[in-house]
Order: structure tokens, then C-alpha cells, then sequence
């Protein structure tokens, strides 16, 4: 069974450009999860898509934006482009099930490092 | 605020010395408690959820615990191999969807 798959594994931008990420989830999760990670933040929450609409959003600027695709793929964009935005973004993908009030566990991909100069 | 802190930030072991990770956790309602392992260049891997306290799980040489204001991962006779970044998540009960609060995590290395 194929994992989370994201694309690209490693890249590099300059201030002011803008950057889309992408992210596969496992076969049949309809829920896909992104987070931002840093050395001194740790993991932080960006949006989570499920259905091709964002039902949750973490504590980021406008600049940070997503959406999901009706296949449950989903991207990520970061417009002008900051130092500060220089990470590992992460996209998780999860098997939601209707009506049950447990915990969902992520499964993640391996990131998409980014590097701003 | 809901907040997860983790102690402490790096722990050196000899191979075979048994140990415990902390995490606090400050959640207005809890709807479980995770542990993911995370290796260099990798994402994080599910190793536990916790949903209440008093609860365990175990997996080889780890076991997880949970109280009502903290977690523990307990590492018996640790080997080189179970050298990674640990990483423990709370997921607010009333939270719409899926949305962890991480602790920065335990970067745990285990020498032969």
C-alpha cells in the first residue's frame, strides 16, 4: 500500500517568489493534513482539507493557502515568500470515519524542504 | 491556550539503560494523546494513542502511559536502533476535524 506522497522532495526560492507544494494521500483517506516544521517551533498546524473543503486552520498568515482536489490530492501555496518561511512542510493523510468521535491518526509523508534566500 | 511540552530535549542512553520521556499536556478536553517517532529526513511514524488516563500501550521496548496532566514513554533496555526525534500530540476534544498541538519533541541517541 503506497504512503503519503509529496512532491517536491527538496526546494529552493528567493524572498517574494511564491512556492506550491503537492501531496498524495493513502489510497481511500479523504482527510489531508499540512503542518509546518521548524528547528525552534517544532510542528505547527497550517489547514486541514477534507472533501475539497478546509475544515480547519491553524494560526498562519493569508500567504499560506490550500486546497484539495476531488481525488483528495491536495496542494499548498506560500505567496511572497519570506526567510522566516524557510521548513519542512509536512502533509498528513487520515481515514475519517463518519460518525465516530475517536482520534484520527495521521499518517505523514516525508516532507518538502524549503529553502528561501 | 492548549499547549504540549516535552522533557527533556535530548537524552543520551547506553545501549540497555531504560529510561522515560515526559510529555504535559494543557488541553481543554482531550480527544487523544499521540506518540509519533520521527527520523532524520523523515516524516513522523504513529507509534501510540492514548484516549484516558489510566490507560497503556505497549509496542517492543516501548510503553506509553497516560495521566491526566501528562504522558510518559518509557524506553526499556533501549538499543541504537530506537535512536529518533520522539514527538507527543494532543488532539483537542471539541476540535472540528483533525488539528495536533505538538511538543518540540525528545531527540533520544542510544550508544552500543
Amino acid at each position: 500500500k503506497a504512503g503519503v506522497t509529496q512532491t517536491p522532495r527538496y526546494l529552493i526560492k528567493t524572498r517574494g517568489q511564491q512556492v506550491t507544494l503537492s501531496c498524495s494521500p493513502i489510497s481511500g483517506h479523504r482527510s489531508v493534513s499540512w503542518y509546518q516544521q521548524t528547528p525552534g517551533q517544532g510542528l505547527q498546524f497550517l489547514f486541514e482539507y477534507f472533501s475539497e473543503t478546509q475544515r480547519n486552520k491553524g494560526n498562519f498568515p493569508g500567504r499560506f493557502s490550500g486546497r484539495q482536489f476531488s481525488n483528495s490530492r491536495s496542494e499548498m501555496n506560500v505567496s511572497t515568500l519570506e526567510l522566516g518561511d524557510s521548513a519542512l512542510y509536512l502533509c498528513a493523510s487520515s481515514l475519517v470515519i463518519q460518525g465516530s468521535s475517536g482520534a484520527n491518526v495521521l499518517t505523514f509523508g516525508a516532507g518538502s524542504r524549503l529553502t528561501v534566500l | 491556550e492548549d499547549q504540549v511540552t516535552q522533557s527533556p530535549e535530548a537524552l543520551r542512553l547506553q545501549e540497555g539503560e531504560s529510561s522515560s520521556l515526559n510529555c504535559s499536556y494543557t488541553v481543554s478536553g482531550l480527544r487523544g494523546l499521540f506518540w509519533y517517532r520521527q527520523d532524520p529526513g523523515k516524516g513522523p511514524e504513529f507509534l501510540f494513542t492514548l484516549y484516558s488516563a489510566g490507560e497503556e500501550k505497549e509496542k517492543e521496548r516501548l510503553k506509553a502511559t497516560l495521566t491526566k496532566k501528562e504522558s510518559f514513554l518509557h524506553i526499556t533496555a533501549p538499543k541504537p536502533e530506537d535512536s529518533a526525534t520522539y514527538l507527543c500530540a494532543a488532539e483537542h476534544l471539541n476540535q472540528a476535524g483533525t488539528a495536533l498541538i505538538f511538543g518540540k519533541g525528545t531527540t533520544l541517541s542510544v550508544s552500543s
